[in-house]
């Protein structure tokens, strides 16, 4: 079945320091979703990203899709403490099942 | 979070009895589901619906059971089938199958 990986699980960065986190499915995406779960919460929907080779912005955000349409990246940019958190992607693969990532905790240190 | 409500937010069973968590939205959409989320580990897809009336397993059916007898409820049971019970549920919508998800606060089951 289709698997969604994300790395990596955990990242602590100082406040200001540049954060990535990469996205692989095991099949091609149709698309992908990306949320963030503050820690107590729910997962809140950020983006959904379409076309192969897209690339979209939120302020700090920048979002990427590969252009096989098999991986996905999220970067911000200059960290705050707001943006700590889990953020997590979601491949819609075939049969339009839509399957989670394991997720990335984001810890900002001031 | 606005236009789905779970409740409750806290629920602790004993071993061996059926529980049965509530999941309401009034956001007017015709797809629902239900995850689980272990620490860890993403959200596992337990059941979903895309319409009323009508329900479909996901990955980690077992143990549980939906009904979908009206399009803004989708209650979840966690039956004693479930080996292992103790985790988050969190309840979704969408205006279609696989369009951006909103999400509810969640409920935290604690079975002992």
């Amino acid at each position: 079945g289709q698997q969604v990986m994300q790395i990596p699980q955990y990242q602590h960065v100082q406040e200001g320091e540049d954060f990535t986190t990469y996205c692989n499915s095991s099949t091609t995406l149709s698309n992908i979703q990306w949320y963030k779960q503050r820690p107590g919460g729910h997962p809140v929907f950020l983006i959904q990203l379409v076309k192969s080779g897209e690339v979209k912005k939120q302020k700090r955000l920048t979002f990427q899709f590969g252009e096989a349409k098999k991986n996905s990246s999220l970067h911000i940019t200059a960290t705050q403490t707001t943006d700590v958190g889990t953020y997590f992607c979601a491949g819609q693969g075939g049969g339009n099942k839509l399957t989670f990532g394991t997720g990335t905790q984001l810890k900002v240190e001031l | 979070d606005g236009g789905i409500t779970q409740s409750p937010k806290y629920l602790f069973r004993k071993e061996g009895q059926n529980v049965t968590l509530s999941c309401e939205q009034n956001l007017n959409h015709d797809a629902m589901y239900w995850y689980r989320q272990d620490p860890g580990q993403g959200l596992r897809l337990i059941y979903y619906s895309q319409i009323v009336n009508d329900f479909q397993k996901g990955d980690i059916a077992e143990g549980y059971s939906v009904s979908r007898e009206k399009k803004e409820s989708f209650p979840l049971t966690v039956t004693s089938a479930q080996k292992n019970p103790t985790a988050f549920y969190l309840c979704a919508s969408s205006t279609r199958q696989n369009s951006p998800l909103h999400f509810g606060n969640g409920t935290r089951l604690t079975v002992t």
